[in-house]
Formats: C-alpha cells, structure tokens, sequence
C-alpha cells in the first residue's frame, strides 16, 4: 500500500474557526511532511517530523500546528487563519535518513479556503 | 539555500508534438527527482537521476542529467492529453529529508 490519504478533501472556514486536517500513511515510513501550494506554484515546505518528531519548522506562522501522535498520523491544527491561508495543503512521507534518492508519496491533498 | 529554475513556465502544445523541459541550478546536484502533478493530486515521482550524464526513459519520457550535475531535461515525445500537469524537479538540499522544488513548469496538451 502505497498509498497517503488526507481529510477532508475540501474544506471552508471562517478566520475565527479552529480546525484540523489529517493525513495517514501505513508504508512505515518514519518522516511526515505538511506543505502548502498555491494554484500553478510548486509546493512549499512548512513542517518535517521524523520518528514523531518536530525536526524542520520553516518559519510558519503559529496559526499552523503541527502535531504527529504516531508513526501513521499526521494533523495540522489550524485557528485563526487569514484569506491568504488559502492554499492546497498537501501532506507526504518518506523514508528517514541521508539519501539523496528516498521518493516521496504524496495525498491528494485538502484545498482550503478561508473566509 | 540551492535554487531550481524551470524552464519554460507555461508549455501549450498539441498532442503528438514533442517538448522539452529544463531545470536548472547554481549548485550541484546531489540527485535529481522529477515529479509530474495532475490537476486535484499530490506530485508522484517519476524519476531520480544520481549519476552525472545519466539518461533515463521511461515510456515516452526521456530524462538527461548534465554531466556536472547542475542540470537536467525531460523530453517527452508525442505528448498525449494524459500528459497534462505541473512538472516539477527537486533535489534533497540543506538539513536532513528537505526536498527543494523547481519553480515548475505546467504543461497543458490540446487535443
């Protein structure tokens, strides 16, 4: 199985509003990746954990948290968020380490919009 | 922080027509990895070129690594509407497990 899934697919919500996306994976992959993607952009990295744990934070802004409770789950928590949040979050794993080679599997993602 | 330019940004073609797509970079390589994103999905890897001069096919798509490791091309030849995406080169760079997008190149194929 090599498959990401990510939910929910499509979400809206007001700057007021908490929400979580979620993403999972059962490759037994032990690196987890959230990036965020603008329409026709390349994605860009928000955060990496590797073995459930927070190891590259690219200065996102603390609206987004990140929280991984095992090696299969992925959330991002998301709490006042501004219109230009409005993005394709695309979650994906991969195996941990040096190599220059490990692919990453990518979910189809969840396009959010905000209010 | 390496940086990867594509190039061209924008390619509309005709099916069977062929093209060519570049990325580019000040730095060397230490792999290379094409992914192709269609629209409503994540990107999926369709290649990872290592070795410098290293030519790589894969049906109907052909990948070159520059023999200095600071470039790379994707051919595709007789583009199919099935080809239609946002195709993007990356390279593991910087701290451990951090993949570096190219600035993408989005390919539209008329029928």
């Amino acid at each position: 199985d090599t498959e990401v899934t990510q939910t929910p697919k499509h979400l809206v919500m007001g700057m007021t509003n908490k929400k979580s996306l979620k993403c999972e994976q059962h490759m037994g992959h032990r690196a987890m990746y959230w990036y965020k993607q603008k329409a026709k952009k390349p994605p860009e990295l928000m955060f990496v954990y590797s073995y459930e744990k927070l190891s590259i934070n690219e200065s996102v802004p603390s609206r987004f948290s990140p929280e991984c409770p095992n090696s299969s789950l992925l959330n991002l928590h998301l709490h006042a968020l501004q219109p230009e949040d409005s993005a394709l979050y695309l979650c994906a794993s991969s195996s941990w380490g040096d190599s220059p080679s490990y692919e990453q599997y990518f979910g189809p993602g969840t396009r959010l919009t905000v209010t | 922080t390496q940086l990867l330019e594509q190039s061209p940004q924008f390619l509309s073609i005709q099916e069977g027509e062929n093209l060519t797509v570049y990325c580019n970079s000040s730095s060397v390589f230490s792999s290379l990895q094409w992914y192709r994103q269609e629209p409503g999905e994540g990107p999926v890897l369709l290649v990872t070129v290592v070795t410098g001069g290293e030519v790589k096919k894969l049906k109907r798509l052909t990948f070159q690594f520059g023999d200095a490791r600071k470039d790379s091309s994707l051919h595709i030849t007789a583009a199919q509407t099935g080809d239609t995406g946002l195709y993007l080169c990356a390279s593991y760079g910087g701290a451990t497990n951090k993949l570096i997008f190219g600035t993408g190149t989005l390919l539209a194929v008329q029928p």
